[in-house]
């Protein structure tokens, strides 16, 4: 498997502020990266999936200006919640994998709170 | 129709019980099939994953896929008040690829 940290676990925000969130790959090369965002009571929708030094691919209705996701090296990924709004407040998690996994491994959440 | 369809519950048994959760699916190209337990505010954890058809079975869990029914269980024995959280069922097409999510059962194990 993989371990996979986050950072931070929680944040509160002014609205119109931009928050970063990091992932990372603590004991793995991880050649792709997933984040996700999750509203309670409800599974976990995909955002965008980024590759090692490429751009990253964002689902439909997923705003790749509002969304920045930086994937640097392949153990760092970040998350650039930019001017972020109430709407915004949720929980975000992001997730690993690459040639030697055969699926995803996750980390462990980012809350967010936009006042 | 959604592609993973998969019951909300909250299912609650009582403690040493059998858990049987499932799902069902609709895309045949799935060849990965993947349980993940999430405890609330955490981030899901892997239990358990299955390539194809057939059982896998971990200590007190067992994954079962029947790829020609399109549907996918996991069994818990001997459950225990540990176990109450979200299981999410998860499906790809290739390891590594797009997960497809159901929308997660929760259970509680009562003492």
């Amino acid at each position: 498997g993989a371990v996979v940290s986050q950072h931070p676990s929680w944040v509160i925000c002014k609205s119109g502020t931009s928050v970063k969130i990091e992932c990372r790959s603590l004991d793995f090369q991880a050649t792709t990266m997933f984040w996700y965002r999750q509203f309670p009571k409800q599974s976990l929708m995909l955002m965008a999936t980024s590759n090692e030094g490429s751009k990253a691919t964002y689902e439909q209705g997923v705003e790749k200006d509002k969304f920045l996701i930086n994937h640097a090296s392949l153990t760092l990924s970040t998350l650039t919640v930019t001017s972020a709004h109430p709407e915004d407040s949720s929980f975000y998690i992001c997730s690993v994998t690459g040639t030697s996994l055969e699926t995803q491994y996750f980390g462990p959440g980012t809350r967010l709170l936009v006042l | 129709q959604k592609e993973v369809e998969q019951d909300p519950g909250p299912l609650s048994v009582p403690e040493g019980a059998i858990v049987s959760l499932n799902c069902t699916y609709s895309n045949s190209a799935f060849q990965y099939f993947m349980w993940y337990r999430q405890y609330s505010r955490k981030g899901p954890e892997l239990l358990m994953y299955t390539y194809s058809s057939g059982n896998k079975e971990d200590g007190r869990f067992t994954a079962q896929v029947d790829k020609s029914s399109k549907y996918i269980s996991l069994f818990i024995r001997d459950s225990q008040p540990s176990d109450s959280a979200t299981y999410l069922c998860a499906m790809s097409t290739g390891g590594g690829n797009k997960l497809t999510f159901g929308t997660g059962t929760q259970l509680k194990v009562e003492l």
